[in-house]
């Protein structure tokens, strides 16, 4: 079965940092385009990073230069490392498989993890 | 970057046909994928590429497409179709790497 499960949300302080990791099961992570999408609360999906299977590497403007994404091949995991965090980056973020590289189709999500970024 | 428009919410009574638009300039160049959340829940692919269903899905989900607008129809609507559902594409201007996500349209079922 095909599964993505994310790990690592939790309560952290304005301008200090968290990383998020997303196991994979059924699929080698390495192989596919993988991001991350997060949901502030009550509002809509904002997609977050990519990164493709050859290695490359894509931000939105909103965490560019503070967020990077990053995969461990041997652990079949993606990870989204988050410095200077601010409390827009409150949010549920998950990752997601695209589902044929490069189209934005994104299946499967894991069920999401929980950053809360507040003194 | 790019912006896609959907109208907040519609509502449809039961086992009638609904609608759900996606508006933008990225949708003349790529195809929109369409997504079901329903509370508390990970989103759900339903619809991609010209009018592709996961496994799973069924086919009273449909999309289609024309100019700068996407559409995806549920025919036939169900209880457990309330939920909200979001497109989604690549990002046509400027960084084509990036991708945006619509605005979201809440569906109710009546």
């Amino acid at each position: 079965e095909v599964q993505l499960v994310e790990s690592g949300g939790g309560l952290v302080q304005p301008g200090g940092s968290l990383r998020l990791s997303c196991a994979a099961s059924g699929f080698t992570v390495s192989s596919n385009y993988m991001s991350w999408v997060r949901q502030a609360p009550g509002k809509g999906l904002e997609w977050v990073s990519v990164i493709y299977s050859g290695g490359s590497t894509y931000y939105a403007d909103s965490v560019k230069g503070r967020f990077t994404i990053s995969r461990d091949n041997s652990k079949n995991t993606l990870y989204l490392q988050m410095n200077s965090l601010r409390a827009e980056d409150t949010a549920v973020y998950y990752c997601a498989r695209d589902l044929a590289a490069g189209t934005g189709w994104f299946d499967p999500w894991g069920q999401g993890t929980l950053v809360t970024v507040s003194s | 970057s790019s912006e896609l428009t959907q109208d907040p919410a519609v509502s449809v009574a039961l086992g009638q046909t609904v609608r759900i638009t996606c508006q933008g300039d990225s949708l003349r160049s790529y195809y929109a994928s369409w997504y079901q959340q329903k509370p508390g829940q990970a989103p759900v692919l339903v619809i991609y590429g010209k009018n592709n269903r996961p496994s799973g899905i069924p086919d009273r989900f449909s999309g289609s497409s024309s100019g700068n607008t996407a559409s995806l129809t549920i025919t036939g609507a169900q209880a457990e179709d309330e939920a909200d559902y979001y497109c989604n594409s690549r990002d046509s201007s400027g960084n084509h790497h990036l991708y945006v996500f619509g605005t979201g349209t809440k569906v109710t079922v009546l």
